[in-house]
Protein backbone atom coordinates (compact mmCIF):
# COMPACT_ATOMS: atom_id res chain seq x y z
CA UNK A 1 0.00 0.00 0.00
CA UNK A 2 1.92 3.38 -0.81
CA UNK A 3 -0.87 5.30 -0.54
CA UNK A 4 -2.61 7.78 -2.76
CA UNK A 5 -0.11 8.73 -5.86
CA UNK A 6 -1.24 11.74 -8.00
CA UNK A 7 0.72 12.82 -11.29
CA UNK A 8 2.00 15.22 -12.57
CA UNK A 9 2.60 16.84 -9.16
CA UNK A 10 2.57 20.29 -11.21
CA UNK A 11 1.24 21.40 -14.63
CA UNK A 12 2.12 25.10 -15.54
CA UNK A 13 0.12 25.38 -19.19
CA UNK A 14 -1.22 28.25 -21.41
CA UNK A 15 -4.52 29.20 -21.42
CA UNK A 16 -6.92 27.22 -23.81
CA UNK A 17 -4.86 24.69 -23.54
CA UNK A 18 -6.58 20.58 -22.13
CA UNK A 19 -4.37 19.30 -19.67
CA UNK A 20 -4.66 16.16 -17.77
CA UNK A 21 -4.08 14.49 -14.45
CA UNK A 22 -3.66 11.10 -12.97
CA UNK A 23 -4.59 9.58 -9.96
CA UNK A 24 -4.05 6.03 -8.55
CA UNK A 25 -5.94 5.44 -5.31
CA UNK A 26 -5.19 2.94 -2.79
CA UNK A 27 -5.66 -0.76 -4.59
CA UNK A 28 -8.14 -1.66 -2.15
CA UNK A 29 -10.41 1.00 -2.13
CA UNK A 30 -13.26 1.40 -4.55
CA UNK A 31 -14.89 5.01 -4.43
CA UNK A 32 -12.52 7.86 -5.83
CA UNK A 33 -13.23 11.78 -4.77
CA UNK A 34 -11.93 14.31 -6.88
CA UNK A 35 -11.40 17.83 -5.34
CA UNK A 36 -10.43 21.42 -5.99
CA UNK A 37 -8.20 23.87 -3.89
CA UNK A 38 -7.31 27.26 -3.69
CA UNK A 39 -5.31 29.42 -1.36
CA UNK A 40 -6.78 29.71 1.94
CA UNK A 41 -9.53 27.69 1.17
CA UNK A 42 -10.69 24.65 1.88
CA UNK A 43 -11.35 21.37 -0.62
CA UNK A 44 -13.89 21.70 -2.49
CA UNK A 45 -16.04 18.65 -4.12
CA UNK A 46 -15.69 18.08 -7.73
CA UNK A 47 -16.93 14.24 -8.27
CA UNK A 48 -17.09 10.75 -7.46
CA UNK A 49 -16.84 7.35 -8.33
CA UNK A 50 -18.01 3.79 -6.90
CA UNK A 51 -15.38 1.04 -8.91
CA UNK A 52 -15.87 2.74 -12.52
CA UNK A 53 -18.99 4.14 -11.94
CA UNK A 54 -19.30 8.11 -11.64
CA UNK A 55 -22.02 9.10 -9.03
CA UNK A 56 -21.88 12.43 -8.70
CA UNK A 57 -20.63 15.68 -10.17
CA UNK A 58 -20.70 18.83 -8.39
CA UNK A 59 -23.04 21.82 -9.98
CA UNK A 60 -19.89 23.98 -9.82
CA UNK A 61 -18.27 21.49 -12.46
CA UNK A 62 -18.27 23.26 -16.13
CA UNK A 63 -18.84 21.11 -19.43
CA UNK A 64 -14.80 21.77 -19.83
CA UNK A 65 -14.10 19.46 -17.07
CA UNK A 66 -14.97 15.67 -17.44
CA UNK A 67 -13.14 12.43 -15.16
CA UNK A 68 -13.31 9.14 -15.80
CA UNK A 69 -12.13 5.50 -13.91
CA UNK A 70 -12.46 2.85 -16.42
CA UNK A 71 -11.97 0.19 -14.84
CA UNK A 72 -12.59 1.45 -11.42
CA UNK A 73 -8.21 1.56 -10.56
CA UNK A 74 -7.03 4.45 -11.59
CA UNK A 75 -8.89 7.75 -12.78
CA UNK A 76 -8.39 10.80 -15.03
CA UNK A 77 -9.26 14.32 -14.57
CA UNK A 78 -9.49 16.48 -18.01
CA UNK A 79 -9.76 20.12 -18.19
CA UNK A 80 -10.37 21.22 -21.70
CA UNK A 81 -9.81 25.03 -22.54
CA UNK A 82 -8.09 25.88 -19.45
CA UNK A 83 -8.80 29.13 -18.21
CA UNK A 84 -6.98 30.97 -15.43
CA UNK A 85 -10.02 30.50 -13.02
CA UNK A 86 -8.69 26.65 -13.24
CA UNK A 87 -5.55 27.34 -11.36
CA UNK A 88 -5.61 25.13 -8.14
CA UNK A 89 -4.52 22.53 -6.37
CA UNK A 90 -6.03 19.23 -7.52
CA UNK A 91 -6.25 16.70 -4.71
CA UNK A 92 -7.55 12.94 -5.53
CA UNK A 93 -8.63 10.83 -2.14
CA UNK A 94 -10.09 7.36 -1.90
CA UNK A 95 -11.76 5.50 0.64
CA UNK A 96 -13.02 1.42 1.32
CA UNK A 97 -16.44 2.42 0.83
CA UNK A 98 -19.51 4.57 1.68
CA UNK A 99 -19.21 4.21 5.25
CA UNK A 100 -15.60 4.82 5.50
CA UNK A 101 -14.95 7.57 8.18
CA UNK A 102 -11.46 8.94 7.02
CA UNK A 103 -10.44 9.92 3.14
CA UNK A 104 -6.73 9.10 2.31
CA UNK A 105 -5.86 12.14 0.03
CA UNK A 106 -3.01 12.37 -2.82
CA UNK A 107 -0.48 15.10 -2.46
CA UNK A 108 -2.45 16.66 -5.38
CA UNK A 109 -1.41 18.54 -8.64
CA UNK A 110 -0.73 21.73 -8.63
CA UNK A 111 -2.49 23.50 -12.00
CA UNK A 112 -1.45 26.96 -13.00
CA UNK A 113 -2.61 28.39 -15.99
CA UNK A 114 -0.74 31.75 -17.72
CA UNK B 1 -26.99 22.49 1.01
CA UNK B 2 -23.86 22.57 3.67
CA UNK B 3 -22.07 25.35 5.08
CA UNK B 4 -19.42 25.14 7.68
CA UNK B 5 -17.93 27.66 9.98
CA UNK B 6 -14.61 27.63 11.63
CA UNK B 7 -12.29 30.47 12.99
CA UNK B 8 -9.94 31.73 9.99
CA UNK B 9 -6.76 31.43 12.22
CA UNK B 10 -5.60 30.07 15.63
CA UNK B 11 -2.44 31.22 17.40
CA UNK B 12 -0.88 29.04 20.75
CA UNK B 13 2.28 28.80 22.24
CA UNK B 14 3.77 25.30 22.91
CA UNK B 15 3.05 23.06 25.77
CA UNK B 16 -0.66 25.18 25.79
CA UNK B 17 -3.78 23.38 25.03
CA UNK B 18 -6.35 24.90 21.73
CA UNK B 19 -9.41 24.53 20.50
CA UNK B 20 -10.69 24.90 17.43
CA UNK B 21 -14.61 25.05 16.90
CA UNK B 22 -17.01 24.00 13.94
CA UNK B 23 -20.59 24.68 14.06
CA UNK B 24 -22.21 23.22 10.56
CA UNK B 25 -25.55 23.63 8.54
CA UNK B 26 -26.54 20.40 6.77
CA UNK B 27 -29.34 18.56 5.49
CA UNK B 28 -29.20 15.18 6.44
CA UNK B 29 -25.86 14.73 9.00
CA UNK B 30 -23.84 11.38 9.02
CA UNK B 31 -20.66 12.67 11.01
CA UNK B 32 -18.15 15.05 11.47
CA UNK B 33 -14.69 15.22 10.44
CA UNK B 34 -11.52 16.47 11.03
CA UNK B 35 -8.14 17.11 9.05
CA UNK B 36 -4.34 17.97 9.17
CA UNK B 37 -3.10 20.02 6.03
CA UNK B 38 0.62 21.23 6.29
CA UNK B 39 1.32 23.87 3.78
CA UNK B 40 2.26 22.13 0.15
CA UNK B 41 0.59 18.89 1.73
CA UNK B 42 -1.81 16.33 1.77
CA UNK B 43 -5.37 16.63 3.97
CA UNK B 44 -5.01 13.83 6.72
CA UNK B 45 -7.31 12.58 8.99
CA UNK B 46 -7.45 13.01 12.46
CA UNK B 47 -10.72 11.98 13.53
CA UNK B 48 -14.67 11.19 13.57
CA UNK B 49 -17.44 11.81 15.79
CA UNK B 50 -20.99 10.37 14.24
CA UNK B 51 -22.38 10.55 17.84
CA UNK B 52 -22.34 13.32 20.84
CA UNK B 53 -19.47 13.14 22.85
CA UNK B 54 -15.79 13.11 23.22
CA UNK B 55 -13.63 10.92 21.37
CA UNK B 56 -9.79 10.95 22.09
CA UNK B 57 -6.66 10.15 20.05
CA UNK B 58 -3.80 10.70 21.64
CA UNK B 59 -3.17 14.59 21.98
CA UNK B 60 -5.91 15.02 19.75
CA UNK B 61 -9.66 15.14 21.43
CA UNK B 62 -12.76 16.08 18.97
CA UNK B 63 -15.93 17.12 20.25
CA UNK B 64 -19.62 16.85 18.66
CA UNK B 65 -23.06 17.87 19.82
CA UNK B 66 -25.33 17.30 17.04
CA UNK B 67 -28.45 19.18 18.85
CA UNK B 68 -26.34 22.55 18.55
CA UNK B 69 -24.63 21.19 14.95
CA UNK B 70 -21.26 22.49 16.96
CA UNK B 71 -18.16 20.29 16.95
CA UNK B 72 -14.65 21.28 17.88
CA UNK B 73 -10.96 19.86 17.82
CA UNK B 74 -8.75 19.85 21.07
CA UNK B 75 -5.10 20.19 20.37
CA UNK B 76 -3.67 19.17 23.74
CA UNK B 77 0.19 19.92 24.66
CA UNK B 78 1.31 21.76 21.44
CA UNK B 79 3.92 20.86 19.59
CA UNK B 80 5.68 23.16 16.46
CA UNK B 81 5.03 20.60 14.08
CA UNK B 82 1.10 20.90 15.13
CA UNK B 83 1.13 24.10 13.14
CA UNK B 84 -1.12 23.66 10.60
CA UNK B 85 -4.46 24.22 8.61
CA UNK B 86 -6.98 22.32 10.28
CA UNK B 87 -10.59 21.53 8.10
CA UNK B 88 -13.90 20.70 9.86
CA UNK B 89 -15.93 18.27 6.93
CA UNK B 90 -19.54 16.99 7.56
CA UNK B 91 -20.78 13.65 5.34
CA UNK B 92 -24.20 14.46 3.94
CA UNK B 93 -27.36 12.64 3.07
CA UNK B 94 -26.56 9.11 2.45
CA UNK B 95 -22.43 8.63 2.95
CA UNK B 96 -22.03 9.81 -0.76
CA UNK B 97 -19.22 12.72 -0.01
CA UNK B 98 -17.66 14.90 2.51
CA UNK B 99 -18.05 18.78 2.51
CA UNK B 100 -14.81 20.68 4.25
CA UNK B 101 -15.15 23.85 5.90
CA UNK B 102 -13.10 26.88 5.21
CA UNK B 103 -10.30 25.96 7.40
CA UNK B 104 -8.00 27.33 10.35
CA UNK B 105 -4.75 27.80 10.24
CA UNK B 106 -2.80 26.94 13.95
CA UNK B 107 0.71 28.91 14.06
CA UNK B 108 2.26 27.10 17.00
CA UNK B 109 4.78 29.49 18.69
CA UNK B 110 7.96 28.42 20.61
Amino acid sequence: DTGVSQDPRHKITKRGQNVTFRCDPISEHNRLYWYRQTLGQGPEFLTYFQNEAQLEKSRLLSDRFSAERPKGSFSTLEIQRTEQGDSAMYLCASSPGPGAHGYTFGSGTRLTVV
Amino acid sequence: GQSLEQPSEVTAVEGAIVQINCTYQTSGFYGLSWYQQHDGGAPTFLSYNALDGLEETGRFSSFLSRSDSYGYLLLQELQMKDSASYFCAVRNTGFQKLVFGTGTRLLVSP
